[in-house]
């Protein structure tokens, strides 16, 4: 079965600690892997689309990496306003075509 | 420019009532999406519209659940006879044609009490 599991379900840091974000997917035929990030009350706001393992990409202090089972989402040196939750998605495998799964999210806390 | 725009932003409704939600698409987006989000998960797909027409509506959870595009832009999610399990947050989005990055609205958080 398609699944998308994202670990760990919550992160404290202290402002400027770096950490990684984990999202394991068993979604076979990949047609992307998408992040998000979600602030309270708000709907997710779009970061990244990774295709392919071995690509990355790169957004301010945010970091995204793909390989063929799991994507890492690397925050660099955080401050509060990266306190979030952050989603992966993904499109494919048995999923239909129209079909994006999501993983449950990891709600990130960063004090300063 | 402005982004996607749903309203209500909040519903209470008693059990076995009609709901609409409604849903204000980016403009010259031609897909649009429904999701369902219950608290501590992620967002559930519900149906697709590719245009009109409902490209896609296999995340409907039963046939209280339909929903309309009549002109290819605004869109209304209906529920009937709602139930306390329908309590959720409703969030719609929109994408430049399918398989692009889809962008989500702030959601319309529906309790049924």
């Amino acid at each position: 079965e398609d699944q998308v599991t994202q670990s760990p379900e919550a992160l404290r840091l202290q402002e400027g600690e770096s950490s990684s974000l984990n999202c394991s997917y068993t979604v076979s035929g990949l047609r992307g892997l998408f992040w998000y990030r979600q602030d309270p009350g708000k709907g997710p706001e779009f970061l990244f689309t990774l295709y392919s393992a071995g690509e990355e990409k790169e957004k301010e202090r945010l970091k995204a990496t793909l390989t063929k089972k799991e994507s890492f989402l690397h925050i660099t040196a955080p401050k509060p306003e990266d306190s979030a939750t952050y989603l992966c998605a993904v499109r494919g495998g048995a999923l239909n075509n129209n079909d994006m799964r999501f993983g449950a999210g990891t709600r990130l806390t960063v004090k300063p | 420019g402005a982004g996607v725009s749903q309203t209500p932003s909040n519903k209470v409704t008693e059990k076995g009532k009609y709901v609409e939600l409604r849903c204000d698409p980016i403009s010259g987006h031609t897909a649009l999406y429904w999701y369902r989000q219950s608290l501590g998960q992620g967002p559930e797909f519900l149906i697709y519209f590719q245009g009109t027409g409902a490209a896609d509506d296999s995340g409907l959870p039963n046939d209280r659940f339909f929903a309309v595009r009549p002109e290819g832009s605004v869109s209304t999610l209906k529920i009937q006879r709602t139930e306390r399990g329908d309590s959720a947050v409703y969030l719609c989005a929109s994408s430049f044609g399918f398989g692009n990055e889809q962008y989500f609205g702030p959601g319309t958080r529906l309790t049924v009490t």
